[in-house]
């Protein structure tokens, strides 16, 4: 069974640039996530989307940050315009669904904005 | 308000020892799901074990164990022999009616040869 895929493994960009990540989830699984981890933290939920509906983005700064997730199946996470603190992994995360279910993470977006 | 505490930031050990990394969840939910991680320093964070709410059962998986205590509100994960393959950051996360997952810092474990 493949994994979640995200791409590109790797942006560096100018501050004030926009970029944008990709994430393909598992087959089948209902449940996206976006997480966001700063070195040396833990990650931070950005958006958790359901089929293509949004469950939360509670945490997502909408000023910046957008997000959508087409068709229910793949995702792509927008910042614009980049801020130095953004600098920071961006994961993305699938489960089956959003209860009991564990998530399965990709091998994550290191951006790094100078 | 959910949350999870991971109060050990890092911790080293020497080959063969056993060490236990603490984990302490709040939610008010009645419902809800435990997670242990692994991130190891490759980035991908690697599912271990999931615990719902009603199972206080612990786990024994080869060198692997975990203690669940609702009285306490921990999970703790226990590491028999570490080897220098388990190096790595360990995550504790827990997921509410809500669904959404919540994450600890993390515990970085280093083990020496």
């Amino acid at each position: 069974e493949a994994g979640v895929a995200q791409s590109p493994r790797y942006k560096i960009i100018e501050k004030r640039q926009s970029v944008a990540f990709w994430c393909n989830p598992i087959s089948g699984h209902a449940t996206l996530y976006w997480y966001q981890q700063i070195l040396g933290q833990g990650p931070k939920l950005l958006i958790q989307f359901q089929n293509n509906g949004v469950v939360d983005d509670s945490q997502l700064p909408k000023d910046r940050f957008s997000a959508e997730r087409l068709k229910g199946v793949d995702s792509t996470l927008k910042i614009q315009p980049a801020k130095l603190e953004d600098s920071a992994v961006y994961l993305c995360a699938s489960s089956l669904w959003a209860r009991g279910t564990e998530a399965f993470f990709g091998q994550g977006t290191r951006l790094t904005v100078v | 308000a959910q949350k999870v505490t991971q109060a050990q930031t890092e911790i080293s050990v020497v080959e063969k020892e056993d060490v236990t990394l603490d984990c302490v969840y709040e939610t008010r939910d009645t419902t809800y799901y435990l997670f242990w991680y692994k991130q190891p320093p490759s980035g991908e964070l690697v599912f271990l074990i999931r615990r719902n709410s009603f199972d206080e059962q612990n786990e024994i998986s080869g060198r692997y164990s975990w203690n669940f205590q609702k009285s306490t509100s921990s999970f703790n994960f226990t590491i028999t022999a570490s080897q220098v393959v388990d190096s790595a950051v360990y995550f504790c996360a827990l997921r509410g009616s809500q669904g959404n997952l919540i994450f600890g810092k993390g515990t970085k474990l280093s083990v020496k040869p």
